[in-house]
């Protein structure tokens, strides 16, 4: 059992250029979601999927798509790096969000560095 | 809108007790929890309240009053391994769970 695979580990992209940090998560877990951990701020969610087919954006979204194709998999796209997305990311993901005591099982995060 | 506070930084001796408060204002409530985070490492789960009164798990504790949103996080018995980051999270109406920024704990000998 895996648990939830994030990659690349580590990221270092120049301003402009884009990527993709996967998630992969092998628990069918229904809920998933994308933090950023920055010094002095905390997680700070950026999209969430509460099962395929549907996405819903966090508290800073901006710069960021996600898609839900599968139950399984829960990509991040930068489409056009900034500086100011350098950051921590963790993917993280559940049973489901809204009942109980359903806990974040979080993957071992990607650290980028946009130059 | 949401806001979650915790104290930057901790110290304390090890075989020590400590307590780590969180208040929290958000929509709705619909649990609290407390996460560790290692330096460089990714969070782990702790424990969950989403009554009022104290949960107990080994050297962990965790306390919620959701009249005074409050909850704190005491660890006794203190070991070198507790140093580490907590990270308070609340899930309030929405699928959402919102973490505040963490106190990051050192324990000394």
């Amino acid at each position: 059992n895996a648990g939830v695979t994030q990659t690349p580990k580590f990221q270092v992209l120049k301003t402009g250029q884009s990527m993709t940090l996967q998630c992969a998560q092998d628990m069918n877990h229904e809920y998933m979601s994308w933090y950023r951990q920055d010094p002095g701020m905390g997680l700070r969610l950026i999209h969430y999927s509460v099962g395929a087919g549907i996405t819903d954006q966090g508290e800073v979204p901006n710069g960021y798509n996600v898609s839900r194709s599968t139950t399984e998999d829960f990509p991040l796209r930068l489409l056009s790096a900034a500086p100011s997305q350098t950051s921590v990311y963790f993917c993280a993901s559940s049973y489901t969000q809204f009942s109980g005591a359903n806990v974040l099982t979080f993957g071992a995060g990607s650290r980028l560095t946009v130059l | 809108g949401q806001n979650i506070d915790q104290p930057t930084e901790m110290t304390a001796t090890e075989g020590a007790i400590v307590q780590i408060n969180c208040t929290y204002q958000t929509s709705g409530f619909n649990g609290l929890f407390w996460y560790q985070q290692h330096a460089g490492e990714a969070p782990t789960f702790l424990s969950y309240n989403v009554l009022d009164g104290l949960e107990e798990k080994g050297r962990f504790s965790s306390f919620l009053s959701r009249s005074k949103g409050y909850s704190y996080l005491l660890l006794k018995e203190l070991q070198m391994k507790d140093s580490a980051s907590y990270l308070c999270a609340v899930r309030g109406n929405t699928d959402k769970l919102i973490f505040g920024t963490g106190t990051r704990l050192q324990v000394f000998p």
